[in-house]
């Protein structure tokens, strides 16, 4: 078993629709990291975060530490959303710089 | 203000052969991260340096694969003797203080 689980691994939607993609993990950790891998392989770091809730722009980032889940939420997608999607975490055990990613979540949102 | 930079982006060597892979952080960035995206697998970490210190390579094979961050300069990862299950996508990444971590381009090294 995977120290990090998402799901769904394959998600297709229409432009507008609302959409979630979420993570689970095992280990007890001290960050966790949304990840965004554009199709042509380039990484872009769009939240960190260790508690609560994370805005930025339309995307909206949750966590509950006591039930080691995280979501991800798109509101009014739009194809140029189309990517994987990434969550890592940083586990306490281990340096912060050492992160341990889930499979990712490939979205693609048709016009 | 530059991104990170990695060079060169595409990389093609023979079995046998010795490979370098460059990582520029963002400017006044002392931490760096490399990762490596075997094919239809996720990013697996191989190590974490600071300015000429090794911080963590639980991530790195043993043998064949080295890292550094020199004073001056970009920080390195060399692979010895590659063989073709080491063609992947290596990431860099770079942060400030141990935070948000700012990714390069990667490179896509090809051994034939």
């Amino acid at each position: 078993k995977n120290e990090v689980e998402q799901s769904p691994q394959n998600l297709t939607a229409q432009e507008g629709e609302f959409i979630t993609i979420n993570c689970s993990y095992s280990v007890g950790i001290s960050a966790l990291h949304w990840l965004q891998q554009h199709p042509g392989g380039g990484i872009v770091s769009l939240f960190m975060l260790s508690s609560g809730k994370k805005k930025h722009g339309r995307l909206i980032a949750t966590i509950n530490i006591q039930e080691k889940h995280s979501s991800l939420h798109i509101t009014a997608s739009h194809p140029r959303d189309s990517a994987v999607y990434i969550c890592a975490v940083t586990w306490r055990r281990r340096s912060q710089g050492n992160l341990i990613f889930g499979k990712g979540t490939k979205l693609s949102v048709k016009p | 203000n530059a991104g990170v930079m990695q060079n060169p982006r595409h990389l093609v060597r023979r079995r046998g052969q010795e490979a370098r892979l460059r990582c520029s952080p963002m400017k006044g960035h002392s931490h760096v991260y490399w990762y490596r995206q075997l094919p239809e697998e996720g990013l697996k970490f191989m190590v974490y340096l600071q300015k000429e210190n090794i911080i963590d390579e639980s991530g790195m094979p043993k043998e064949r694969f080295s890292a550094e961050f020199p004073k001056e300069g970009p920080s390195i990862l060399r692979i010895q003797q590659v063989v073709r299950g080491d063609s992947a996508a290596y990431f860099c990444a770079s942060s400030l203080s141990g935070d948000t971590q700012y990714f390069g381009p990667g490179t896509r090294l090809t051994v034939l």
